[in-house]
């Protein structure tokens, strides 16, 4: 059974750093696409960064270029994103998404999800 | 690229839902769906436009031509009650795109 389990959100600072992680169960790991995305209180959903199966290749919203990084471990089989110069707009839940192939692009989509973890930017 | 979609549906038990996703010429685009519950996570309900993952009721459907994306859900029951996000992937930015969500209530 497929299974994504994220973790590391809490409060910080604005300006601040925090690393979120996702571990993932059931699937062999470096075969499939990842995924962040979040959702702030009572929005919707923003995509906010994906990598290939194999690492090679990162994809970042606008909004978080330059801030946020992602990576992954397969020794761990676990997703990470790195979040630098936090701001207040970046409060959200993020979920993590696994995708069905490894390339992470046009054909694909995000057939399982982490229950999220909530990280809240604020002074 | 940017995907609209109304901010609330609103239909009877028994009846037909059909949350629509506006997009420039998003018929050329593969486009998901995913229903969201309350405090949950999201849940893929359509995607390639029409195609239902196992598990998902045939009372769900999609279609997707010119400038919109339809989900439909037939005979709506309580449980069908949630916020529906469509997607799709922008070549042009290297991007997925989310809607703005449609809160589907249940009357």
């Amino acid at each position: 059974e497929v299974q994504l389990v994220e973790s590391g959100g809490g409060l910080v600072q604005p300006g601040g750093s925090l690393r979120l992680s996702c571990a993932a169960f059931g699937f062999t790991f470096n075969n499939f696409a990842m995924n962040w995305v979040r959702q702030a209180p009572g929005k919707g959903l923003e995509w906010v960064s994906g990598i290939s199966g194999s690492g090679g290749d990162t994809y970042y919203a606008n909004s978080v270029k330059g801030r946020f990084t992602i990576s992954r471990d397969t020794s761990k089989n676990t997703l990470y994103v790195q979040m630098n110069s936090l701001r207040a707009e970046d409060t959200a839940v993020y979920y993590c998404a696994k995708g069905p192939s490894e390339y992470g692009r046009s054909g694909d989509y995000f057939d399982y999800w982490g229950q999220g973890t909530l990280v809240s930017v604020s002074s | 690229y940017v995907l609209t979609q109304p901010p609330s549906v609103s239909v009877a038990p028994g009846k037909t839902a059909r949350i629509t996703c506006g997009g420039n010429n998003i018929g050329s685009k593969s486009v998901q769906w995913y229903q969201q519950k309350p405090g949950q996570a999201p849940v893929l309900v359509i995607h390639y436009d029409s195609d239902r993952p196992s598990g998902i009721p045939e009372r769900f459907s999609g279609s997707n031509s010119g400038n919109t994306a339809t989900l439909t859900i037939g005979r709506v029951e309580a449980g069908d009650e949630a916020d529906y996000h469509c997607q799709v992937w922008d070549s042009s930015s290297d991007h997925w795109v989310f809607g703005g969500g449609t809160k589907l209530t249940v009357l």
